[in-house]
Order: C-alpha cells, then structure tokens, then sequence
C-alpha cells in the first residue's frame, strides 16, 4: 500500500522567502505526481504534474522535482507572497489511484 | 471549459439522517471519482466510475455508502444512515480516462454531523 508523507506539517515564513516542500512515498511504482494547492474551504487546484520518466517541472514560480528511485520529490516556490498562503498536497499514481498526502500548511506574512 | 461542478456546498445534518451529494463532470470525462477529506488528512479515494460502471469501490464503506453514475454522466454518491465520523468535505473530480491522466477536482461539500 502507497504511504506518502508531507513534512512539515506547517509552515511560516516571511514575504520574499523561497518555499521549499517535502513529499515522500513508499512505492516507486508510480505513474506520476501531482502538486496541488488547496484554500480554506475550496476544493483542489492542480499546479505540476511530472511523469514518471521526467526530473522536473515549471510552471512560472514553481519548480517540482522528482526522485523516483529515492521516493522523493520537492516543490520550490520562488519569492513567496502572502498569495501563496494555502495547503499545499502531493499526491502518487499507482495503477490508476491516487494517494494523497495530508498536506502542508503554508502561511506567508506580509 | 466548464470545471467539475458539485452541489451542495454545504450540509449539516444530524447523526441518522440521510444525505446525497451531486457531481457533474467535465465534459467528455469518462472516468468519475468520489474523495472524502477529513480534517487535516489527504483526500481519500471512495470510488471510482469508469462511464457507469464501478471499477473501485474498495474503501467505500458499504453498509451506509452509496454511489451510483447513471448514463455516464452526473454522479450522487448517498450516506444512509450519517455518522459524526462522516463529517468532512466530499470531493468530486474527473479525468479523460482510467490512465494516468490528470484529475481535475470540484470544490467539494463539506459535510457536518451533529
């Protein structure tokens, strides 16, 4: 069974700062890995999907790599603003489900 | 395009009632995904439609879970009768196919039990 685990848990830095996210899994079987953004109350919105035969994808100030072998990947968001203030998830395909990770709580302060 | 449509927003019920949540998908997606999220937990798979037909269903609890996908199309997923450990934000999303297509996720109803 895929386990995939988001450290930390929370986190707070101020505006300008670069984010740097940690998801890890246990199977590295894995079609792929989502990046997704969760707000207060909303549901989630997609930001990088990277194949398993990839390292790496950008999307503006995003940067998701990936470590199939080592059952890592990271999500680095450049020059944070208070925009950026959400729950970030990381979620692996297997076969054809998706295991989430419970996430990590980012709070960028002004 | 049109996103994945889910209604209602909000629910509060009280223990041993029922309630149905409804999901319209993207249009053109074949498969239909049902996700529950408890608190300050990753989204949980429930079950999985591929046009009407279930092709996992492993971890929906049966004894009160429901969920069907009549025509291939718009999904209700129903609790019969609630629990308080039900409460937390049902999600709906959809993606082209089984295969490792990207999952486009509604903004989901959250559910309260009391």
């Amino acid at each position: 069974k895929q386990e995939v685990t988001q450290i930390p848990a929370a986190l707070s830095v101020p505006e300008g700062e670069n984010l740097v996210l940690n998801c890890s899994f246990t199977d590295s079987a894995i079609y792929n890995l989502q990046w997704f953004r969760q707000d207060p109350g909303k549901g989630l919105t997609s930001l990088l999907l990277i194949q398993s035969s990839q390292r790496e994808q950008t999307s503006g100030r995003l940067n998701a790599s990936l470590d199939k072998s080592s059952g890592r990947s990271t999500l680095y968001i450049a020059a944070s603003q208070p925009g950026d203030s959400a729950t970030y998830l990381c979620a692996v395909r297997n076969d054809y489900k998706l295991s989430f990770g419970a996430g990590t709580t980012v709070t960028v302060r002004a | 395009e049109a996103g994945v449509a889910q209604s209602p927003r909000y629910k509060i019920i009280e223990k041993r009632q029922s309630v149905a949540f409804w999901c319209n998908p993207i249009s053109g997606h074949a498969t239909l995904y049902w996700y529950q999220q408890i608190l300050g937990q990753g989204p949980k798979l429930l079950i999985q439609f591929q046009n009407n037909g279930v092709v996992d269903d492993s971890q929906l609890p049966k004894d009160r879970f429901s969920a069907e996908r009549l025509k291939g199309v718009d999904s209700t997923l129903k609790i019969q009768p609630a629990k308080l450990e039900d409460s937390a934000v049902y999600l709906c999303a959809s993606s082209l196919s089984r295969g490792p297509n990207e999952q486009y996720f509604g903004p989901g109803t959250r559910l309260t039990v009391t």
